[in-house]
């Protein structure tokens, strides 16, 4: 069975500064997604980034970034110029190529401070 | 664009009642799931649904739980006698149908379950 850890319950970062979120995950599957969902306070699961995993050019999406190691099992979010909306819970998902077996992490909470 | 709608936001309800969460999936995709979390836990894997059969479904969704696509719009999630324990957020998420798109999930806002 496939599993996703974060091991960072909580962090916080200084406006217009950088952050990383690690995600590892663990599978027997050589195809599959991970994506990265950010839940602010009002609760709705918002996708921020996805990357395939036969890609091995990392995925960006304006200020948000991935380091996608396929071989570590490594997946981790670089949040770029921090804003204060970025406050959020953010949760690693994995999912295989056969859209089955959709996993979250424990989800890392991360607070933007001014 | 387009987005997943679920109603109500809130649900109250007292334990044993039945409850009837809905969701209006993205209108173009066909594959409809349903997650729940638990205040201060993940978000969990409940079920999902395509060509108007489950096609999977975990652990945590049992007998008390069924899915129906009631028309060509509306898709939920009934809960047959409510537990304390069933208090949560339900998340609805839709997905389109074809090659790799089928894997990224769009969630709607969620309905905040309180049974008491």
């Amino acid at each position: 069975a496939q599993t996703v850890t974060q091991s960072q319950p909580e962090m916080s970062v200084q406006e217009a500064e950088t952050v990383t979120l690690s995600c590892t995950y663990d599978t027997s599957e050589s195809n599959y997604y991970l994506f990265w969902y950010k839940q602010p306070p009002s609760r709705q699961m918002i996708l921020v980034i996805r990357q395939e995993a036969y890609k091995q050019q990392n995925a960006t999406e304006n200020r948000f970034s991935v380091n996608f190691q396929k071989a570590a099992k490594s997946f981790s979010l670089k949040i770029s110029d921090s804003q204060l909306g970025d406050t959020a819970m953010y949760f690693c998902a994995f999912i295989d190529n056969y859209g089955q077996n959709f996993v979250f992490g424990p989800g890392t909470r991360l607070s933007v401070l001014p | 664009e387009p987005e997943v709608t679920q109603t109500p936001s809130h649900q109250v309800t007292q334990m044993g009642q039945e409850v009837i969460l809905r969701c209006v999936p993205i209108s173009n995709h066909l594959y409809f799931y349903w997650y729940r979390q638990i205040l201060g836990q993940k978000v969990e894997f409940l079920v999902s649904f395509y060509n108007n059969e489950i096609s999977e479904k975990s652990e945590i969704f049992d007998d008390q739980f069924s899915v129906e696509r009631p028309d060509g719009s509306n898709f939920t999630l009934k809960i047959r006698s409510t537990k304390l324990e069933d208090s949560a957020m339900y998340f609805c998420a839709s997905s389109e149908a074809d090659g790799y798109v089928k894997n990224i999930q769009y969630f709607g806002a969620g309905t905040r379950l309180s049974v008491l």
